[in-house]
C-alpha cells in the first residue's frame, strides 16, 4: 500500500533552516510528480510546491519562492523540501503528497501524516 | 492566480441532501477536486476531475460543474460525514495549486 512518512519538523527561530524529508513506500516512486501542502494552525490548506516526476519542472507558490526548494532523490524513494529564512507565517504542518493524474499536475491522491513546523522566537 | 470561493459552512439533517460550492472563474475551464478533513486527520479525495469518485468512496459522495461553479453533492447524510470539504485545482496559467478556503459541514 501507497505510504508517505514526513520528518523532520521542529520548532525553529525566524531567519533559520529546516529541511523536510518524506518517505515513500509501495508504489514507483520515479513515475510520479510529488507536491508539499501545509496547514496552518486551524486554517485551511495552501499548497507550497510540486516537482515533477523526473525533477525537470518545480513549481513554487509565491510566498516561498527564493526561500524554498524542493528535491527529490529517487535512489532513495525521498522527497524533501529546504526551507531557509523561515517566517512566523512558515509556522504550518507541511504534508507531502502524491500527484494522482498521469503526466500532468491535478490533484493528490496519497497524503503523508504530516510533520509540524513552528517557527518563534 | 485565480481564487476559489467556498461558503464557510453548511448545516443539513441526518439522512438529507448536503451541497457544498465552489465558485470561481477558473471553475469550468479546469478540472476540480475536492477533499475531505476530519478534525485531526489528514484530508482524503473524495472526487477529482469534477465527478470522478475515488475506489472506496460511496456512491454518495458525487461531483458537478456548471460555469463557474462546481458542486459537491453528499446524500443521505451520516453523522461520520462531518468534516471540512476543500475543492481544489491546478492553475495551468500560473502553475499553481489553488485550494477553496474550505466548507465545515455541520450534521445537526
Amino acid at each position: 500500500q501507497v505510504q508517505l512518512v514526513e520528518s523532520g519538523g521542529g520548532v525553529v527561530q525566524p531567519g533559520s533552516s529546516l529541511r523536510l524529508s518524506c518517505a515513500a513506500s509501495g508504489f514507483i516512486f520515479s513515475n510520479y510528480a510529488m507536491h508539499w501542502v501545509r496547514q496552518a494552525p486551524g486554517k485551511g490548506l495552501e499548497w507550497v510546491a510540486v516537482t515533477s516526476y523526473d525533477g525537470s519542472s518545480k513549481y513554487y507558490i509565491d510566498s516561498v519562492k527564493g526561500r524554498f526548494t524542493i528535491s527529490r532523490d529517487d535512489s532513495k524513494n525521498t522527497l524533501f523540501l529546504h526551507m531557509d529564512s523561515l517566517r512566523a507565517e512558515d509556522t504550518a504542518v507541511y504534508f507531502c503528497a502524491r500527484e494522482g493524474a498521469d503526466g500532468d499536475f491535478e490533484f493528490f491522491d496519497y497524503w503523508g501524516q504530516g510533520s509540524l513546523v513552528t517557527v518563534s522566537s | 492566480s485565480h481564487g476559489l470561493t467556498q461558503a464557510p459552512s453548511v448545516s443539513v439533517a441526518p439522512g438529507k441532501t448536503a451541497n457544498i460550492s465552489c465558485g470561481g472563474d477558473i471553475v469550468g475551464h479546469t478540472g476540480v477536486h475536492w477533499y475531505q478533513q476530519k478534525p485531526g486527520q489528514v484530508p482524503v479525495l473524495v472526487i477529482f476531475f469534477d465527478s470522478d469518485r475515488p475506489s472506496g468512496i460511496p456512491e454518495r459522495f458525487s461531483g458537478s460543474s456548471s460555469g463557474d461553479t462546481a458542486t459537491l453533492t453528499i446524500t443521505r447524510v451520516e453523522d461520520g460525514d462531518e468534516a471540512v470539504y476543500y475543492c481544489q485545482v491546478w492553475d495551468s496559467r500560473f502553475h499553481h495549486v489553488v485550494f477553496g478556503g474550505g466548507t465545515k459541514l455541520t450534521v445537526l
